[in-house]
């Protein structure tokens, strides 16, 4: 089956300090999510990705699709401390129903 | 527009019992999913759904049964409760290719 490694799996920052996520698989994907889970909720979806190459900015967050279409990137510029919580990527092949997700990424910033 | 609704939002089972998670979107989304959340695992997919009538298993589908008689509802039923399925369940559903809207999770202890 198909390995997705996230990382890293948890960041420890200072408030205003920009962060970088990524993941890495080693199936080829069509479509790349990432998402955002707050303590006691759901994830929530931030970016999504649909071509090999393509950067997307969303605010301060900004994701691309990797050429190889294996990996993806999030960045989150100038932190604040709603910024905490778990992010997820979560890539998939176009027209299959199921979502797999990373490991997550948990981020703790320190005001 | 609630969205994805699930309940119970926390549930309490002894060994053995019976239960059913609730699941049900006013989206007319025809995709919906079960995902069960462990510390340390991201989301792991359980079942899934591609329209009414239709189902399928995910990556850890054993204990579990789902159906799918209604675009809206999505039940989940544990058969005979185990410790180890003690987690927070999630259910997502969506439309298209977009990426899925999750519910705010069920979180079951099984004694």
């Amino acid at each position: 089956g198909q390995q997705l490694n996230q990382s890293p799996q948890s960041m420890f920052i200072q408030e205003g300090e920009d962060v970088s996520m990524n993941c890495t698989s080693s199936s080829i994907f069509n479509t790349w999510l990432w998402y955002k889970q707050d303590p006691g909720e759901g994830p929530v979806l931030l970016i999504a990705l649909y071509k090999a190459g393509e950067l997307t900015s969303n605010g301060r967050l900004t994701a691309q699709f990797g050429i190889t279409r294996k990996d993806s990137f999030l960045n989150i510029s100038a932190s604040i401390p709603s910024d905490v919580g778990i992010y997820f990527c979560a890539p998939q092949v176009q027209g299959a129903q199921k979502l797999v997700f990373g490991q997550g990424t948990r981020l703790t910033i320190n005001p | 527009n609630a969205g994805v609704t699930q309940t119970p939002k926390f549930q309490v089972l002894k060994t053995g019992q019976s239960m059913t998670l609730q699941c049900a979107q006013d989206m007319n989304h025809e995709y919906m999913s079960w995902y069960r959340q462990d510390p340390g695992m991201g989301l792991r997919l359980i079942h899934y759904s591609v329209g009414a009538g239709i189902t399928d298993q995910g990556e850890v589908p054993n204990g579990y049964n789902v159906s799918r008689s209604t675009t809206e509802d999505f039940p989940l039923r544990l058969l005979s409760a185990a410790p180890s399925q003690t987690s927070v369940y999630f259910c997502a559903s969506r439309s298209g290719n977009y990426g899925y809207t999750f519910g705010s999770g069920t979180r079951l202890t099984v004694v």
